[in-house]
């Protein structure tokens, strides 16, 4: 049973850079896409981007200015880093495991995901 | 870039079919996911490919997808249905969430 775990700091001064990770358990990174996604309290789901089996990555338009994914098989796990934050960026951020797009378009969207993790910023 | 758009808020009396819908151009033409939030928990996919339920999801729900508008459907609505709910689709190599539609079981 494959399990997602978010860390990383909860508090992050404006201007800085957030950094987490999803340390996934009982299954490879290596296999499927895994996507980062954010709700600010009280709003809506955000997806912020996501990287692939073989490390490719797509990323929100709106986010993509600032952010950089990656990813490390030897630790079975991925990383988001999302620089010169704001305030704007205070939410929970989640990570899921996400599916391929085929060429026929099918598309199975986010079937596990992490707990996730506040994340604030504030001098 | 891609839209899509849910109503805020539905009522439902439990024991009643709920339904929620999701509008986009051309939705029908691409594959809908829905995920069901409760407070304070992590969304859970109910809904995916427009019409089927992973596994340990109730029957009771069931999903369509056709012209612009995508449908979550919860028949025989129970308490425990009472969430927030998104709709997803993927919309050049980005993906999109609605905005959601808060569930109440009155």
């Amino acid at each position: 049973q494959v399990q997602l775990q978010e860390s990383g700091p909860g508090l992050v001064k404006p201007s800085e850079t957030l950094s987490l990770t999803c340390t996934v358990s009982g299954g490879s990174i290596s296999s499927f896409y895994w996507s980062w996604i954010r709700q600010p309290a009280g709003k809506g789901l955000e997806w912020i981007g996501r990287i692939s089996a073989g490390g490719s990555t797509n990323y929100n338009p709106s986010l993509k200015s600032r952010v950089t994914m990656s990813r490390d098989t030897s630790k079975n796990h991925f990383s988001l880093n999302l620089k010169s934050v704001t305030a704007a960026d205070t939410a929970v951020y989640y990570c899921a495991r996400d599916s391929p797009v085929t060429t026929e378009g099918h598309y199975d969207g986010m079937d596990v995901w992490g707990q996730g993790t506040t994340v604030t910023v504030s001098s | 870039s891609y839209e899509l758009t849910q109503p805020p808020s539905v009522s439902v009396s439990p024991g009643q079919t709920a339904t929620i819908t999701c509008s986009g151009d051309t939705l029908g033409d691409k594959y809908a996911s829905w995920y069901q939030q409760k407070p304070g928990q992590s969304p859970v996919l109910v809904i995916y490919q427009d019409v089927r339920r992973p596994s340990g999801i109730p029957e009771r729900f069931s999903g369509s997808n056709s012209g612009n508008t995508a449908t979550l459907a919860i028949s025989g609505t129970q308490a425990m249905d009472e969430a927030a709910y998104y709709c997803q689709a993927w919309d050049s190599s980005t993906v999109v969430f609605g905005g959601g539609t808060k569930l109440t079981v009155l």
